[in-house]
């Protein structure tokens, strides 16, 4: 059972909006700021997201990201194909003292 | 532009000890603000993180608790890298594992190509 919290599925259509919820407790995401990685298949994970809502450099404005309490959201604004894989947040834990992930949610675009 | 590479053996006898290093280019594994991690994946566990060695004046390590008698991360500043090793390795312990580092991004935020350990005799 992973320590923080995701929907395994998420789905939508090509141009529509989605989020992805992510809830942990007040030991990672209630004190420290929460990351989001896209996985494609084979690959190590990619930083999407950091900080709660700060987008590396080269990653598109349609990916954001938010916090509230001990959630956070990813969200992916017109969707398109190639966004169809896995997704998954992480944050860094106060009592276990060490980076806790979420079970990852894969997208489907449909 | 930061690089991990990672090597290492992809095949480990149960009972025996895992080995895998993890090349830094572009940064240094003496940085003062930077921390250097290893991070597992499997079906059964998800992303599961191990430990990680980071310099401050004096090296640290820190371990995950679920591996912490049978896991050592070093650093080895003459080459530049740093490695795992995992003591006793079982079935279990199958898994892709990969090197990252932690910058003043405060993230995970480089990665390795990953490398897929398979514990079988």
């Amino acid at each position: 059972q992973s320590v923080v919290t995701q929907p395994p599925s998420a789905s939508g259509t090509p141009g529509q909006r989605v989020t992805i919820s992510c809830s942990g407790s007040s030991s990672n995401i209630g004190r420290n700021t929460v990351n989001w990685y896209q996985q494609l298949p084979g690959t190590a994970p990619k930083l999407l997201i950091y900080s709660n809502n700060q987008r590396p450099s080269g990653v598109p404005d349609r990916f954001s990201g938010s916090k509230s309490g001990t959630s956070a959201s990813l969200a992916i604004s017109g969707l398109q194909s190639e966004d169809e894989t896995d997704y998954y947040c992480a944050a860094w834990d106060d009592s276990l003292k060490g980076w806790v992930f979420g079970g990852g949610t894969k997208l489907t675009v449909l | 532009q930061v690089q991990l590479r990672q090597s290492g053996p992809g095949l480990v006898k149960p009972s025996q000890t895992l080995s895998l290093t993890c090349a830094i280019s572009g940064d240094s594994v003496s940085s003062n603000s930077a921390a250097w991690h290893w991070i597992r994946q499997s079906p059964s566990r998800g992303l599961e993180w191990l430990g990680r060695t980071y310099y401050r004046s004096k090296w640290y390590r820190d371990y995950a608790v679920s591996v912490k008698s049978r896991i050592t991360i070093n650093p080895d500043t003459s080459k530049n890298q740093f490695s795992l090793q995992v003591n006793s390795v079982t079935p279990e312990d199958t898994a892709v594992f990969y090197c990252a580092r932690v910058s003043s991004s405060g993230a995970l935020d480089v990665w390795g190509q990953g490398t897929t350990v398979t514990v079988s005799s």
